[in-house]
């Protein structure tokens, strides 16, 4: 079946470097992808998202671009912030009117 | 802004009380699920609604009961709680027409089952 395969965690990493969390997936169709995050004590919330191959998806300086060829939607940031520190969740969307698959989540921490 | 709310935030269950968890929702999504998130499994999905009136298992259904309400409301029932079911539960809408995009999540239910 459809599956998410994220990067473990921790990632630890300074103030202002660079950023990058493996995701790849496994689908038989042409699925949405997704970064959701979750900061501490509070529900998941959207990042990004790409629907179709060579999409990049962008928002708070984080970005990922949808690689069909490589099956992978990595997370990327050039400079992170001690606020970027939460729990990143990929996802995919298989087809309309089914529910989001999930991986496991990498949990980032930023220390100043 | 509500969203998504669920109650209650915290609870602590002995072995064999049931309860109920509610949540409820005010963007007028058709679609409304329950996840449940243990450390390093992520979200794993218990049962969702995609309509009023409709509901379906998903990857962890067992121990586990729902009632889609109305629109709003959909709310997640444990018979007779087991250690295993200590987690934090997630109950998530959307609108379908947007193919599943952007799921507006509530702020959890921490459960301890002792």
């Amino acid at each position: 079946g459809d599956s998410v395969t994220q990067m473990e965690g921790p990632v630890t990493l300074s103030e202002e470097a660079f950023l990058t969390i493996n995701c790849t997936y496994t689908a038989t169709g042409y699925p949405s992808l997704f970064w959701y995050v979750q900061y501490p004590g509070e529900g998941l919330q959207l990042l990004l998202k790409a629907t179709k191959a060579d999409d990049k998806g962008s928002n708070k300086g984080f970005e990922a671009t949808y690689r069909k060829e490589t099956t992978s939607f990595h997370l990327e940031k050039g400079s992170v912030q001690v606020s970027d520190s939460a729990v990143y969740f990929c996802a995919l969307s298989p087809q309309a009117g089914t529910a989001l698959i999930f991986g496991k989540g990498t949990t980032l921490s930023v220390s100043s | 802004n509500a969203g998504v709310t669920q109650t209650p935030k915290f609870q602590v269950l002995k072995t064999g009380q049931s309860m109920t968890l509610q949540c409820a929702q005010d963007m007028n999504h058709n679609s409304m699920y329950w996840y449940r998130q243990d450390p390093g499994m992520g979200l794993r999905l218990i049962y969702y609604s995609a309509s009023e009136g409709t509901t379906d298992k998903g990857e962890v259904p067992n121990g586990y009961n729902v009632s889609r309400l109305n629109k709003r409301e959909f709310s997640l029932r444990l018979e007779s709680a087991a250690p295993s079911q200590t987690s934090v539960y997630f109950c998530a809408s959307t609108d379908p027409g947007q193919k599943n995009e952007k799921l507006f999540f509530g702020s959890g239910t921490q459960l301890s089952v002792l």
